[in-house]
């Protein structure tokens, strides 16, 4: 059964440093999402991307985040200069174009900032 | 604004008991509705989802959920349970055909012999 993976699944950096979190979507999906889950927390929203832009963000996306699909199976967020919040579980997660909704995860990027 | 309220942090249950886990959403129109099940160290596994019709709805694992509009509730529930079914679980709720979803703050469920 097809799946989304994520790499790596765990990253440590400093402080202040550029991270990029990578996703491979399903293949045939075509709206791809970011989420976040700080420990203990509920998962939040980031970003949603579809036909090579952006198409609905959250106000925890600002300047330090941005997505990217460099080729046809990848999707990164990056994260440009960390900070200790940042530190969280990322997931990513695909759609197909006519499936409500109906996201599948990947299985989670433990970002840990120091 | 849309919400996601899901009543119980943490439920205890023994191995072959009845399983009902809460989730009551707030938002306007007709939600998309869904169960995700987290494994300790995994990602969110779909268990079910509702989008229209039969608002009685199964999943995977043996799962189930009943969609009630007059009470906003979209509550999970599982006959017997196993004690594979320790995990998080969360009500998701989406807006629009493609758009975000907005989860409840999880239920973890502990299963004891």
């Amino acid at each position: 059964e097809p799946e989304v993976t994520q790499t790596p699944s765990h990253q440590v950096t400093q402080m202040g440093q550029e991270v990029i979190l990578r996703c491979v979507p399903i293949s045939n999906h075509l709206y791809f999402y970011w989420y976040r889950q700080i420990l203990g927390q509920k998962v939040e929203f980031l970003v949603s991307f579809y036909n090579n832009e952006i198409s609905e963000k959250s106000e925890i996306f600002d300047d330090q985040f941005s997505v990217e699909r460099p080729d046809g199976s990848n999707f990164t967020l990056k994260i440009r200069s960390t900070k200790l919040e940042d530190s969280a579980m990322y997931f990513c997660a695909s759609s197909r174009l006519t499936t409500y909704n109906e996201q599948f995860f990947g299985p989670g990027t433990r970002l840990t900032v120091l | 604004a849309q919400s996601v309220t899901q009543p119980d942090i943490h439920i205890t249950v023994s191995e072959g008991a009845s399983l009902e886990l809460r989730c009551n959403y707030s938002y306007g129109a007709t939600p998309y509705l869904f169960w995700y099940v987290q494994s300790p160290g995994q990602g969110l596994q779909l268990l079910l989802k509702y989008f229209s019709g039969d608002t009685l709805v199964q999943g995977i694992k043996g799962f189930e959920a009943e969609f009630k509009r007059s009470q906003s509730s979209f509550n999970l529930r599982k006959p017997s349970v196993h004690w594979s079914d320790a995990a998080e679980y969360f009500c998701a709720v989406g807006s629009d055909s493609w758009g975000k979803l907005q989860f409840g703050a999880g239920t973890q469920v502990v299963v004891t012999p």
